[in-house]
């Protein structure tokens, strides 16, 4: 069964903190995303990576920075945590073998900034 | 730039109906459609994926159709159940990014 997994489902940190959100697929994808979600705006693209040490700005880079030291694993990192990051984070993975294939999702992390 | 609309955000029916989600989109050069499934403060699960070149495909009691040259798919949910209630959202994988749609959060009353 494939799988993508969020190290935390909940978070809840303080304004200014560095957040780590981490993700690793099982699937040996070539592709892994993060989203955030938030009521109202729908899922949104933070960074994607194509590849091991590639990254690529999506729609709301700001404030956000990514890490891809080996395939299986996509970490998101908040440099100073601020209240307005506070969201539901969403990973995703998706083979580059071809165009036509499913982008499977982990199940979230609901974090907090206080 | 693509755009993708999913009508109606809302939509409540009784139980063993049988319902239509639309999904919308601006840009007919698409490399595929997915739908997709979300309940309460989870992930994302995926139902169906339809490639450009195919009409339709089919899971279980749902089916997904796709009409590139006017922009549109549609979700057919078949018999429906209390199961059933989530929020839908469609995909457009357009340039390799998926352009997401808000969503329909659907209510089935048992």
């Amino acid at each position: 069964d494939v799988k993508v997994t969020q190290s935390s489902r909940y978070l809840v940190k303080r304004t200014g903190e560095k957040v780590f959100l981490e993700c690793v697929q099982d699937m040996d994808h070539e592709n892994m995303f993060w989203y955030r979600q938030d009521p109202g705006l729908g899922l949104r693209l933070i960074y994607f990576s194509y590849d091991v040490k590639m990254k690529e700005k999506g729609d709301i880079p700001e404030g956000y920075s990514v890490s891809r030291e080996k395939k299986e694993r996509f970490s998101l990192i908040l440099e100073s945590a601020s209240t307005n990051q506070t969201s539901m984070y969403l990973c995703a993975s998706s083979s580059a073998a071809d165009m036509n294939t499913e982008a499977f999702f982990g199940q979230g992390t609901r974090l907090t900034v206080v | 730039k693509q755009e993708v609309t999913q009508i109606p955000a809302a939509l409540s029916v009784p139980e063993g109906e049988n319902l239509v989600l639309n999904c919308s989109f601006t840009d007919s050069a698409i490399y595929n459609l997915q739908w997709f499934r979300q309940d309460p403060g989870k992930g994302l699960t995926s139902l169906l994926l339809i490639q450009s070149s195919q009409r339709e495909q089919t899971s279980g009691r749902l089916n997904a159709s796709l009409d590139k040259s006017s922009g549109r798919s549609t979700l057919y949910i078949a018999a429906s159940q209390p199961g059933d209630s989530a929020t839908y959202l469609c995909a457009v994988d357009s340039n390799y990014q998926l352009i997401w749609g808000a969503g329909t959060k659907l209510i089935i009353k048992p």
